[in-house]
């Protein structure tokens, strides 16, 4: 079965960083992107960007390049996501996804409270 | 970066009722299109991929349909757990885009 799994919720100050993490399970890691996607409370769904665990290759939105670091680890099939310089627009759901064209799995999403 | 425009943002349906929701591609999108539902607090879930194929395990009432810029999902028969938040995914070109999406309430 595959499953993606979340670390928990974060709560940060503004200007500090965060590193969200997605565990993998139940498949190669490295024969999927995994993807991130962000959501603001109670608004649509906004994709940040994708890696290949294979090589470590990234691709950003063009918005969140200066915001988001992705990594992934093979050794622990795990996929990590560094947010920098936290403003309450970061306040938001972030998921990780696994993908092709469309994503089947999803992690179950990291709190992320950006506040003084 | 391909927009997806979805419509309508909210609708209300009885029980029973069939419900369209439309998403228009700003260019073709040669069915790369998936649709999601998403409960309060949840992960959206797969219902329909490659635009007409049914996720396993999703009751057959859903349907997707629509070709090139032009894609719609159906509720044949508006049942209380269909109540949620739906989007439509374009996975043509990267990077991937959401549709706005649309709430969907029992009336």
């Amino acid at each position: 079965e595959v499953q993606l799994q979340q670390s928990g919720p974060e709560l940060q100050r503004p200007g500090a960083s965060v590193k969200l993490s997605c565990k993998a399970s139940g498949y190669t890691f490295t024969e999927y992107y995994m993807y991130w996607v962000k959501q603001r409370p109670k608004q649509g769904l906004e994709l940040i960007g994708r890696i290949d665990p294979e090589d470590g290759s990234t691709d950003y939105v063009e918005k969140f390049k200066n915001k988001a670091t992705l990594t992934a680890d093979t050794s622990s099939n795990t996929a990590y996501m560094q947010l920098s310089s936290l403003t309450s627009e970061d306040t938001a759901t972030y998921f990780c996804a696994r993908g092709t064209h469309w994503f089947a799995y999803w992690g179950q999403g990291t709190l992320v409270t950006v506040s003084s | 970066d391909i927009q997806m425009t979805q419509s309508p943002a909210s609708l209300s349906a009885s029980l029973g009722e069939t419900i369209s929701i439309e998403c228009r591609a700003s260019e073709d999108i040669y069915s790369n299109l998936a649709w999601y539902q998403q409960k309060s607090g949840k992960s959206p879930q797969l219902l329909i991929y490659a635009a007409n194929r049914l996720q396993d395990g999703v009751p057959s009432r859903f349907s997707g349909s629509g070709s090139g810029t032009q894609y719609s999902l159906k509720i044949s028969g508006m049942q209380p757990e269909d109540e949620g938040d739906y989007f439509c995914l374009q996975g043509s070109k990267f990077p991937y885009t959401f549709g706005a999406g649309t709430k969907l309430e029992l009336k």
